[in-house]
């Protein structure tokens, strides 16, 4: 059964700080894993889909990396804003291949 | 703003009352999905409609009842619910039924059972 976890559980850092956010998955035979943003009270936001053959996905100061073999993914966000405070949470195929799995998220506050 | 608009933003029922979530998308996708996600916790997912049709039903009791008139509409119908049914509802939909397409979210129902 997939499960999938995020370090950290919260994150506060000051505006202009890179930052790193980690998604680990256990069964590691995926096509693809999904980076979610949700603010508090709304839906989700669709960040990136990274695709297992790309490795790498970018969007604008978003950088996302999956690593199939280490069952791991980050998300890397560049120069910080008060404005990326959010619960962010990664989701990964289940076993089945029929619906992602998400993790518990880490939720972000950049302080101005 | 969303792409998929739910209806409506919040709902407060008692357990005797029926009661109905909506859920619209006009971009052209074809499949549609229904999750729970409780206070703190990650969406957990309830159905997926694929082509109109429902494809998956996580074991959910029968006191929610989706329907899915055409593939633009995606409704939950709601009967005798129970206080920890209590959560936001979020619908989404993605342009295949597989996990190759990104998912696209509403920004829910707040749902309150008295």
């Amino acid at each position: 059964k997939q499960e999938v976890t995020q370090i950290p559980a919260a994150l506060s850092v000051p505006e202009g700080e890179n930052l790193v956010l980690n998604c680990s998955f256990t069964d590691s035979a995926i096509y693809n894993l999904q980076w979610f943003r949700q603010d508090p009270g709304k839906g989700l936001t669709s960040l990136l889909l990274i695709q297992s053959s790309q490795r790498e996905q970018t969007s604008g100061r978003l950088n996302a990396s999956l690593d199939k073999s280490s069952g791991r993914s980050t998300l890397y966000i560049a120069a910080s804003q008060p404005g990326d405070s959010a619960t962010y949470l990664c989701a990964a195929p289940d076993n089945y291949g029929q619906n992602f799995v998400f993790g518990p998220g880490t939720r972000l506050s950049v302080l101005p | 703003d969303t792409e998929v608009t739910q209806t409506p933003k919040h709902l407060v029922m008692g357990m005797t009352n029926k009661k109905s979530l909506k859920c619209e998308q006009h971009m052209g996708h074809r499949a549609m999905y229904w999750y729970k996600q409780k206070a703190k916790k990650p969406p957990e997912l309830m159905f997926v409609y694929s082509y109109e049709k429902l494809s998956i039903n996580e074991s959910v009791p029968s006191r929610f009842s989706p329907e899915c008139p055409n593939s633009s509409l995606l409704n939950l119908h709601l009967h005798a619910l129970q206080p920890e049914d209590s959560a936001l509802y979020l619908c989404a939909s993605s342009a295949r039924d597989t996990i190759n397409s990104p998912l696209h979210f509403g920004n829910g129902t707040r749902l309150t059972v008295t």
